[in-house]
């Protein structure tokens, strides 16, 4: 069966900490793994991996995919309260190319 | 920029209504999906379409079906509330093959 599990499912630092964010996953035939950020309403993306060791960043924000033991990190550095989020994983499942299978979801908490 | 809006926000519905949620999508994606999110569980596929009037079931159909009458409208239907049904339900599209989901605001259901 097709899994994606996250962790940890909360967590609370304070600004200008730096967070790392953790996503495995067991998919079959794996194509690609998919980070969103959702706030208070939709989850909008952040990054797409289908390669491994290569990290994507976009501005303090920055992930990185180990297709050997099968998972992927967020990273976020020198924090700030906007980043309070859940942050989402999903991987396409083996059977269905165009869905995508989420993680349950972190949720990030910055304290001023 | 993909939009996606979903027909209401906030829904207060009793036990054994009939619920209708609507989204609409402006980018002539074929790609429509329906997802419940509940704490802890992450995002859970209900229904998706890959083209008007094809439906498949995701991974939780039980007590919802879906139209897609036309290409850019995705409805979800209830057909007798329950209070397990008390949820946020998320739209989502897709272009073709392509993994990217673009997301609607969400609309949170209490069914009382």
């Amino acid at each position: 069966e097709d899994k994606v599990v996250q962790s940890p499912l909360s967590l609370v630092v304070h600004e200008g900490d730096t967070v790392t964010l953790n996503c495995s996953y067991e998919v079959t035939n794996f194509r690609s793994l998919l980070w969103y950020k959702q706030e208070k309403k939709a989850p909008t993306f952040l990054f797409m991996l289908t390669s491994s060791g290569i990290e994507k960043k976009s501005g303090r924000l920055s992930s990185i995919l180990d297709k050997k033991e099968l998972f992927s990190i967020l990273n976020i550095t020198a924090t700030q309260t906007g980043d309070s989020a859940i942050y989402l994983c999903a991987a396409p499942p083996t059977q269905g190319a165009q869905k995508l299978v989420f993680g349950q979801g972190t949720r990030l908490t910055i304290n001023p | 920029d993909v939009k996606v809006t979903q027909s209401s926000r906030y829904l207060v519905k009793r036990t054994g209504e009939k619920v209708f949620l609507e989204c609409v999508q402006d980018m002539d994606h074929e790609n429509m999906f329906w997802y419940r999110q509940d704490p802890g569980l992450g995002l859970r596929l209900i229904y998706f379409s890959y083209d008007v009037k094809m439906k498949e079931k995701g991974d939780i159909p039980e007590g919802y079906s879906v139209s897609r009458e036309k290409k850019e409208r995705f409805s979800l239907i209830l057909e007798s509330a329950s209070t397990n049904q008390t949820s946020m339900y998320l739209c989502a599209s897709s272009l073709g093959i392509g993994l990217k989901q673009y997301f609607g605001p969400g609309t949170r259901l209490t069914v009382t």
